[in-house]
C-alpha cells in the first residue's frame, strides 16, 4: 500500500522560504504511471493545487504560485520536495503531498493517495 | 481558471435519509473525444486528508459504500448519499481535472440533524 509522509518545519518567518519533503513508501517514486503533487489547505478553507512533478524532473505548476514555487525530486531517496519563497501569512496552511496518475501541460489528474498533511504557520 | 461552485455550503440530514450535494463548473469538464467528465468527489473528515470517493463523475472507488453515487455531465454534477450514516459526517469537495490548474469547490459540510 502506497504511503506518503510530509516532513519539514512547522513555523516559517515571513519573507523566508518554506521547505517541505515528502517520502514515498510502499512503491517507487520512479513509477512510470505516477506523478507527485503538492496541495495545500488554509485553515477552514478549501484545497489549492500547488504543482506536480514526474520522476524525470518535469514539473507542472499552478500559475498563481509559479514564480515562488520550486518542486524537485530525489529518486535515490524516494522523495520529492517543495520550496515556496517569500512567504506571507496567506501561505499558512496544511500542506499535503499526494500521488496523481497522470499529468500533462493541459491537465493533471486527481490525487488518489495522500499524506496526512503538515501544518505550516507563517509568523514572526 | 475553471471555477467550481458547490451548493449548499452546509447541510444537515437525519440518519437514514438522503443527502444531495451539487457542484457546478464555470465551463464544461466533459472531454468530447472520450465522453468522460473530468470531475471527482472527495470526502474529508476532521483532521484527515481528503479521501477519493468518485472519479469520472460517477465511478465509485473500490471500498466506497454503494450508498455514495455521483451523477451529472458537462457543468452540473451531484453527489448523492443514500441512507445517511453517522460516519458520513464530513466536508465534501468536488474537483475538476479537465484543465490546469485543477480546481476545487469550496466544500459542503454535512452534519446529522
Amino acid at each position: 500500500q502506497l504511503q506518503l509522509q510530509e516532513s519539514g518545519p512547522g513555523l516559517v518567518k515571513p519573507s523566508e522560504t518554506l521547505s517541505l519533503s515528502c517520502t514515498v513508501s510502499g512503491g517507487s517514486i520512479s513509477s512510470s504511471s505516477s506523478y507527485w503533487a503538492w496541495i495545500r489547505q488554509p485553515p477552514g478553507k478549501s484545497l489549492e493545487w500547488i504543482g506536480s512533478i514526474y520522476y524525470s524532473g518535469i514539473t507542472y505548476d499552478n500559475p498563481s504560485l509559479k514564480s515562488r514555487v520550486t518542486i524537485s525530486v530525489d529518486t535515490s531517496k524516494n522523495q520529492f520536495s517543495l520550496k515556496l519563497s517569500s512567504v506571507t501569512a496567506a501561505d499558512t496552511a496544511v500542506y499535503y503531498c499526494a500521488r496523481q496518475g497522470y499529468c500533462s501541460t493541459t491537465n493533471c489528474h486527481f490525487s488518489d493517495y495522500w499524506g496526512q498533511g503538515t501544518l505550516v504557520t507563517v509568523s514572526s | 481558471d475553471i471555477v467550481m461552485t458547490q451548493s449548499p455550503d452546509s447541510l444537515a440530514v437525519s440518519l437514514g435519509e438522503r443527502a444531495t450535494i451539487n457542484c457546478n463548473s464555470s465551463q464544461s469538464v466533459l472531454y468530447s473525444s472520450n465522453n468522460r467528465n473530468y470531475l471527482v468527489w472527495y470526502q474529508q473528515k476532521a483532521g484527515q486528508p481528503p479521501k477519493l470517493l468518485i472519479r469520472w463523475a460517477s465511478t465509485r472507488e473500490s471500498g466506497v459504500p454503494d450508498r455514495f453515487s455521483g451523477s451529472g455531465s458537462g457543468t452540473d454534477f451531484t453527489l448523492t448519499i443514500n441512507s445517511l450514516q453517522a460516519e458520513d459526517v464530513a466536508v465534501y469537495y468536488c474537483q475538476q481535472y479537465y484543465r490546469n490548474p485543477q480546481t476545487f469547490g469550496q466544500g459542503t459540510k454535512l452534519e446529522i440533524k
